[in-house]
């Protein structure tokens, strides 16, 4: 079974903090993606990257970065936490077309 | 962003019942994905379709790929009260550079009567 582990399920963080999401697949797989939830708006794609220190911006980069220095791992970064930030945030890899995705980060921002 | 038009928005049945839902988009899709959440989780992926007319079932879910390649639906038969969640359906642009990033409906919330 493909694995998609994400660091954290839940995580609180002060207004102005820089903030670490961190993603790890085990299936070597290309493409990683990260997402946001929010309720009534779906999932919205934030970044992508489709190969090592590759990168390209989704839906709703502003606020965000990324990092993929290894295949296996895809870091979301909040330069600087904003109270809108808060969410849900969803990593996932894919392979032939299908995402799989992680347990998720309930991320709070106060 | 694509988006994907995705009904019900929510479903209140009976345990035992079957239920249907849908996507549609006004973009052609080569590849359309149908996943269920749990709360508090990720999404898990239950059903994967590669090609237009494709009907694929796994257990008691059914999902077919439409014939345009722009639409596509998700059956349950037999409802069980686990079967509560939020479904979401996906699809995979066919043009464009980006052809491996997939849109996502905003899902349908389950909720099954005992």
């Amino acid at each position: 079974d493909v694995k998609v582990t994400q660091s954290s399920r839940y995580l609180v963080k002060r207004t102005g903090e820089k903030v670490f999401l961190e993603c790890v697949q085990d299936m070597d797989h290309e493409n990683m993606f990260w997402y946001r939830q929010d309720p009534g708006l779906g999932l919205r794609l934030i970044y992508f990257s489709y190969d090592v220190k590759m990168k390209e911006k989704g839906d709703i980069p502003e606020g965000y970065s990324v990092s993929r220095e290894k295949k296996e791992r895809f870091s979301l970064i909040l330069e600087s936490a904003s109270t809108n930030q808060t969410s849900m945030y969803l990593c996932a890899s894919s392979l032939d077309g299908r995402a799989f995705f992680g347990q998720g980060t309930r991320l709070t921002v106060v | 962003g694509q988006q994907l038009n995705q009904s019900p928005q929510s479903m209140f049945i009976q345990e035992g019942e079957d239920v249907s839902m849908n996507c549609t988009s006004s973009s052609i899709f080569n590849t359309w994905l149908w996943y269920k959440q749990d709360p508090g989780e990720g999404p898990v992926l239950l059903i994967a379709l590669y090609k237009a007319g494709e009907l694929t079932s796994n257990g008691r879910l059914t999902a077919q790929f439409g014939i345009t390649r722009k639409d596509s639906f998700l059956n349950i038969s037999a409802s069980i009260p686990s079967d509560v969640g939020i479904y979401f359906c996906a699809g995979q642009l066919l043009s464009g550079g980006s052809n491996y990033k997939l849109t996502f409906g905003k899902g349908t919330l389950l909720t099954v009567n005992p």
